[in-house]
């Protein structure tokens, strides 16, 4: 069944470190996303990918990083320097014919202590 | 720039009574809408979307939404709701050609016997 995987389902880090966010995709989809959600919050975008070797900032990208040197793979690394980084992280992707319909991952919660 | 606005965040209904959630957006051209659904935990569902046409549109799991310009609003409505409905749920909005989303807040809907 084709989707996207987002792994680990809870991740705990010590403050201080970085910590990378897997998301995977086996859709063929060119676009990826990276969105965090906080009670209350909705969903706010921070990187997405339109294209293999390029991705833009969203919203509240400082703090975070991405690459895409695979189309089927979007890692998020949360850095140091995120000050609030605690967060349920959900993964999208399209497939860029114009539907604009996004299939999301089952998230990612994320504890920093 | 575009904006979303769920002005409900929490709403209680009873099994088999009539929903709406209420959606405004704000943005300059013809928008792009969404609703989408959320169960605890998980990842994002999309119910329906709304392009042109129409301006009332059927979802899957028995929900429509009517898009009105006037008053710029798409609310999402159900004639009868059932325990599984129980979940939040997320209006959003995307420019033509745009693909990035921006959500609403979200509307926690809880579903009483």
């Amino acid at each position: 069944d084709g989707g996207i995987t987002q792994s680990p389902k809870y991740l705990f880090r010590k403050e201080g470190q970085n910590v990378t966010l897997s998301c995977e995709q086996n859709l063929n989809h060119d676009a990826m996303y990276w969105y965090r959600q906080d009670p209350g919050q909705g969903l706010r975008l921070i990187y997405y990918s339109q294209i293999v070797n390029d991705f833009q900032k969203g919203d509240i990208a400082e703090g975070y990083s991405v690459s895409r040197e695979k189309k089927e793979s979007f890692p998020l690394t949360v850095t140091s320097a995120q000050k609030n980084p605690t967060a349920f992280y959900l993964c999208a992707s399209t497939d860029g014919t114009g539907s604009y319909e996004q299939y999301f991952g089952p998230g990612t919660r994320l504890t920093v202590t | 720039a575009q904006s979303v606005t769920q002005p409900d965040i929490h709403i209680t209904v009873s099994e088999g009574a009539s929903l709406e959630l209420r959606c405004n957006y704000s943005y300059g051209a013809t928008p792009y809408l969404f609703w989408y659904v959320q169960s605890p935990g998980q990842g994002l569902q999309l119910l329906l979307k709304y392009f042109s046409g129409d301006t009332l549109v059927q979802g899957i799991k028995g929900f429509e939404a009517e898009f009105k310009r006037s008053q710029s609003s798409f609310n999402l409505r159900k004639p009868s709701v059932h325990w599984s409905d129980a979940a939040e749920y997320f209006c959003a909005v995307c420019a033509e050609k745009d693909e990035k989303l921006t959500f609403g807040t979200g509307t926690r809907l809880t579903i009483i016997p």
